[in-house]
């Protein structure tokens, strides 16, 4: 069985610039979440997906939007990013909205 | 954002003892979950509560979802060398809209001297 992967791994951009980060859910998985993780400090959650559709966001501007295919993978896009963008992003699929998340690696975005 | 209190926030114990942390929230969760997270590496789920007062193992790991649905706790016993890392509480919420957002605790750093 697959687990969630993320890609790409790392990544530098530069304040203003556009970025997209890619997820594969685990397979049986219909959700998948993104979170926010700064350096030291627990994931913060950026919004959920359900089978195509935006089912819960966190407190996060709409510059930070999403998609899910009917694959159930997804992106995480961030236009006009700024310094404090830098993070490691991370995704969660899970079997059900409810359901207990599974876990990438995450993407580690530096923002010069 | 919003997050749980997680305690303590490290711990330097030497190995075969035994070690204990804990979460509190000010709001109900639906189910309270645990996760091991390793440096350069996402969070690994080791033990999901679901019912308030549920007592559950997985291994050497004990953990216990609160009678008011609002803490938790995860005993680790006799530690050992790979049990090094961060150790995250994470409560899921009981309803509205963003019914399957995870909340986070800040971590409890944890480092075992052999």
């Amino acid at each position: 069985e697959t687990g969630v992967t993320q890609s790409p791994t790392h990544l530098i951009k530069t304040r203003g610039q556009q970025v997209t980060l890619r997820c594969s859910s685990q397979s049986g998985h219909n959700t998948v979440s993104w979170y926010q993780q700064a350096l030291g400090q627990g994931p913060q959650f950026i919004f959920q997906y359900y089978r195509e559709e935006e089912n819960g966001r966190g407190n996060f501007p709409p510059r930070f939007s999403g998609l899910q295919f009917p694959n159930y993978s997804s992106e995480l896009n961030v236009n006009a990013l700024e310094l404090d963008d830098s993070a490691l992003y991370l995704c969660a699929s899970s079997s059900d909205t409810d359901q207990p998340q599974h876990f990438g690696d995450g993407t580690r975005l530096s923002i010069l | 954002g919003q997050q749980l209190n997680q305690s303590p926030q490290s711990m330097f114990i030497q190995e075969g003892e035994d070690v204990s942390m804990n979460c509190t929230s000010s709001s109900i969760f639906n189910t309270w979950l645990w996760y091991k997270q390793d440096p350069g590496e996402g969070p690994v789920l080791l033990i999901a509560l679901y019912k308030a007062g549920e007592l559950t193992s997985n291994g050497r790991l004990t953990a216990q979802f609160g009678i008011t649905r609002k803490d938790s706790f995860l005993n680790i016993s006799a530690s050992i060398p790979s049990d090094v890392g961060i150790y995250f509480c994470a409560g899921q919420d009981a309803g509205g809209t963003s019914y399957g957002k995870l909340t986070f605790g800040q971590g409890t750093i944890l480092t075992v001297h052999p």
